[in-house]
């Protein structure tokens, strides 16, 4: 059963700080890995995607990358108040015969406070 | 704007009533496809997967009652019957797009069809 493991928080940061959110996978094998930005009420909405070991940089977003740790975070820089969401780690894994694997972790809340 | 549409956005229903959902993806991304449902306790939970509008996986899908279909690249569809109250939730659709060997590197997901079964 491939895993995807994120901190639930709430994690709580004032605005004007950077928010770290992170998360680790148990497939190694895992090829592609997405953050995901979620309102209440609303459907999940692509922030940035990476495959590659290192870090992935997207305006006020970092995305970093660590595949030997399984690990991969978001830095969110300067927080702003409309940054609060539940912020989702999804992972891609090729399970065979052209098939894909997209797991989620179960999301971690972030409150930017003003 | 390209985006993947979902219908109906809200759905009342009574057990045992057919529900049916469908979700039309980006034009273009029908190459990897999903349907999820999430729900406060579970997340989100993988139900079906399709490539090439063919279904890979629907090992997370009760069998019994679900059925999930793509008749044609610009349709997916969801089905549920007979619904129970357990079913209530979002269904999300997401559409991607793998260029050759390539694996998909834009997932987007549909607004969701907000479901009650009463």
């Amino acid at each position: 059963q491939k895993e995807v493991e994120q901190n639930s928080g709430p994690l709580s940061v004032p605005e004007g700080a950077i928010a770290s959110l992170n998360c680790t996978y148990s497939d190694r094998g895992s090829q592609s890995f997405f953050w995901y930005r979620q309102y209440s009420g609303k459907s999940p909405e692509l922030i940035m995607s990476i495959y590659s070991n290192g870090d992935k940089e997207d305006g006020r977003f970092t995305a970093q990358l660590n595949k030997a740790s399984q690990y991969v975070s978001l830095l969110i820089r300067d927080s702003q108040p409309s940054d609060s969401a539940t912020y989702l780690c999804a992972v891609l894994t090729a399970s065979g015969a052209g098939s894909y694997q997209l797991t989620f972790g179960k999301g971690t809340k972030l409150s930017v406070i003003p | 704007d390209a985006r993947v549409t979902q219908t109906p956005r809200h759905k009342v229903t009574e057990m045992g009533q057919e529900v049916t959902m469908r979700c039309q993806p980006i034009l273009g991304h029908n190459t990897v496809f999903w349907w999820y449902r999430q729900t406060m306790m579970q997340g989100l939970e993988l139900l079906a997967y399709f490539r090439n509008r063919a279904p890979l996986d629907d090992s997370g899908m009760p069998k019994d009652r679900f059925s999930a279909e793509m008749p044609d690249a610009t349709l997916a569809t969801l089905k549920i019957q007979p619904s129970e109250p357990r079913d209530s939730a979002v269904y999300f659709c997401a559409s991607g797009l793998v260029l050759g060997a390539l694996v998909p590197n834009t997932i987007y997901f549909g607004e969701g069809s907000w479901l009650t079964v009463v």
